[in-house]
């Protein structure tokens, strides 16, 4: 079993839809959750990150963590062309030095 | 926010030949990731380089199939030695900037695109 779970999709809405990408994870000990953005040819850039259980909200995006269902969520709203991307959910885990773990990533395509 | 650049971008190689990877920084970072990113497939870590010690790697992951070399606070280089076509992947850097707005927030290269043949 990994880690970390990510459907890869691809995902494919329409513009203005709203988008729902999910992961799922193992491991008690992941402490902090982040959300990255990978454009095709570039490398990843964190869009979203959190500490605890709950909600954060940034414009149109939304990063959801349930740390008793080990699951975490990201919400992108009014979804535009742009954010056409692969989108990585990762997971910090600090057993003597810190490491990020990846889930597999979603590609994710809004059609105008 | 680091800003970091692969060399090179791409590169078609052939079977048992070995690859150098340049990943240059434009602040001092102490840490220093390379990953492996496959066709469909998550980042995997691969090492950890900090400056003035031998590189960290995960399990899977040898000194002697990918050495890792980090000779100042700025750069690193990662070897892809005796290749096969299961080697074709991506293959990134990335730095931990402690002046990053976000703990443990990851700064990516572009990635260097290796095909083996």
């Amino acid at each position: 079993q990994k880690e970390v779970e990510q459907d890869p999709g691809p995902l494919s809405v329409p513009e203005g839809a709203i988008v729902s990408l999910n992961c799922t994870y193992s491991n008690s000990a992941f402490q902090y959750f982040m959300w990255y953005r990978q454009y095709s040819r570039k490398g990843p850039e964190l869009l979203m990150y959190t500490y605890s259980s709950g909600n954060k909200e940034d414009g149109r995006f939304t990063a959801q963590v349930d740390k008793s269902s080990k699951y975490i969520s990201l919400f992108i709203r009014d979804s535009q062309p742009s954010d056409s991307a692969t989108y990585l959910c990762a997971m910090v885990i600090i057993q003597g030095a810190q490491k990020l773990v990846f889930g597999q990533g979603t590609r994710l395509t809004i059609n105008p | 926010s680091a800003v970091i650049s692969q060399k090179p971008s791409r590169d078609i190689c052939q079977r048992g030949t070995s690859l150098t990877i340049q990943c240059q920084v434009d602040s001092q970072v102490t840490m220093m990731f390379w990953y492996r990113q496959q066709p469909g497939q998550s980042l995997t870590l691969i090492a950890t380089a900090n400056q003035g010690s031998e590189a960290t790697y995960e399990s899977g992951f040898v000194i002697d199939k990918f050495p890792i070399s980090r000779p100042n606070l700025t750069f690193s280089t990662l070897t892809v030695s005796n290749m096969s076509p299961e080697d074709s992947s991506i293959y990134l850097c990335s730095v931990e900037d402690r002046l990053a707005r976000v703990r443990y927030e990851q700064f990516f290269g572009p990635g260097t695109r290796l095909t083996v043949l």
